[in-house]
């Protein structure tokens, strides 16, 4: 079983409000990625990180921001939520790039 | 651009074999990954394949062709609970990660 842990699970918040979801891993990965994926689609990158202090942006990330100040923690947010942001957010980490990932339970996300 | 595609859906019957295909165009090829993931739920991984050739694990095989740039996963003895998507995903060039939209895959009794 998966050391990934997602918060919340479920989440429905106002347009406008800054909201961050959580995300820990206690395997040691350095590789950590955050996904947006919405019914029947493929995953979209929104930001990953190779290590602490490290973060890059994905296909997805102009409206969003990460850190990563410990190893085990990759916390996401988004300062001003708009309906188009309602969605399922996946975190993953893996060892390295050619590993097996290992996602979260995920975050379904309501913005209304 | 860089492109993965399955096919959105299949039906398959209890017991049967059923083989999902995967073609992908991407710039580089760092290997080829099957997750599996039932509805409401996080993708869990299946195979990796980097190298042509035939990988078996139990009831699943992956096969990959980098030359045609095809792969294809092979479910036997399906079980009600192999209802789920099938997801495929390339590593290219820079170590990113292309994900398909996945293939539906629907057993019936």
């Amino acid at each position: 079983e998966a050391d990934i842990y997602q918060t919340p699970r479920y989440l429905v918040i106002g347009t406008g409000k800054k909201i961050t979801l959580e995300c820990s891993q206690t395997m040691g990965h350095d590789k950590m990625y955050w996904y947006q994926q919405d019914p029947g689609m493929e995953l979209h990158l929104i930001h990953y990180s190779y290590g602490v202090n490290s973060t890059e942006k994905g296909d997805l990330s102009s409206e969003s921001t990460v850190s990563r100040i410990r190893t085990e923690h990759f916390p996401l947010t988004l300062e001003s939520a708009r309906p188009s942001h309602t969605s399922q957010y996946l975190c993953a980490s893996s060892q390295t790039e050619n590993t097996e990932a290992f996602f979260g339970q995920g975050t379904r996300l309501t913005v209304v | 651009g860089q492109n993965i595609d399955q096919p959105t859906e299949m039906t398959a019957t209890e017991g049967a074999i059923v083989q999902i295909n995967c073609t992908y165009q991407t710039s580089g090829f760092n290997g080829l990954f099957w997750y599996q993931q039932h509805a409401g739920e996080a993708p869990t991984f299946l195979s990796y394949n980097v190298l042509d050739g035939l990988e078996e694990k139990g009831r699943f095989s992956s096969f990959l062709s980098r030359s045609k740039g095809y792969s294809y996963l092979l479910l036997k003895e399906l079980q009600m609970k192999d209802s789920a998507s099938y997801l495929c995903a390339v590593l290219d060039s820079n170590y990113q990660l292309i994900w398909g939209a996945g293939t539906k895959l629907i057993i019936k009794p």
